[in-house]
């Protein structure tokens, strides 16, 4: 079964412009979480999504924002862009609720604010 | 909200020495998973270990959900080891609040 996929895997942007990020899960699960991982502030949680509805939202400003599509694909977008943003962003999938099941994780895409 | 705290910070290690990581968390878990964040960043999935024992080969968790800990056991270290090592939970919410993470660094 293949795993989380994540497209792009490495991103440069400059400050003000928006970026989208793509993640595929684990086919059969339904329930992706995009996670924010930089050196000073560890792996934060953005949302999570499941069945294209956003159930949770972590503690970011509105320009982070995504979306979950039928096959569960989801994206996340950032708009106007600050250097702050430069991180791994990280998305996971699980089969049902994340808080009662395994989630699994894809590779990352590493994005660089200039 | 639930907080995970990891001890040590960072450890060093010759090849073939045993080791033990800590997690300790706030709260009463429905989730806990332990990961390895390899080089390029991925985390990979090591234990999903919400209570009791587990065994994978050299590593080893136990949880101790009364006592909001969990152990995560290397032995015989291998270079391969080496890299953040992650305790992860969640209790009720479906997001996973992270630790601050273990760095490992084995040596030959």
């Amino acid at each position: 079964k293949a795993g989380v996929t994540q497209t792009p895997r490495y991103l440069i942007k400059t400050r003000g412009q928006q970026v989208t990020l793509s993640c595929s899960p684990i086919s059969g699960h339904r329930s992706v979480s995009w996670y924010q991982q930089t050196p000073g502030q560890g792996l934060q949680f953005l949302f999570e999504y499941f069945s294209e509805t956003q159930r949770n939202k972590g503690n970011f400003p509105g320009r982070f924002s995504g979306r979950q599509f039928s096959n569960s694909r989801s994206e996340m977008n950032v708009s106007t862009l600050e250097l702050g943003d430069s991180a791994l962003y990280l998305c996971a999938s699980s089969p049902l609720r994340p808080s009662y099941n395994e989630q699994f994780f894809g590779p990352g895409t590493r994005l660089t604010v200039l | 909200g639930i907080q995970v705290e990891q001890s040590p910070p960072d450890l060093i290690l010759q090849e073939g020495a045993n080791s033990t990581l800590r997690c300790n968390f706030s709260d009463s878990v429905n989730n806990l998973q332990w990961f390895h964040q390899n080089p390029w960043g991925q985390l990979i999935n090591l234990f999903y270990i919400p209570s009791g024992t587990k065994q994978n080969g050299r590593l080893s968790a136990t949880t101790v959900a009364t006592e909001r800990y969990s152990l995560l056991y290397i032995s015989s270290s291998q270079t391969t080891d080496s890299g953040v090592y992650f305790c992860a939970a969640a209790y009720n919410t479906d997001k996973l609040i992270f630790g601050t993470g273990t760095r490992l660094q084995v040596f030959p």
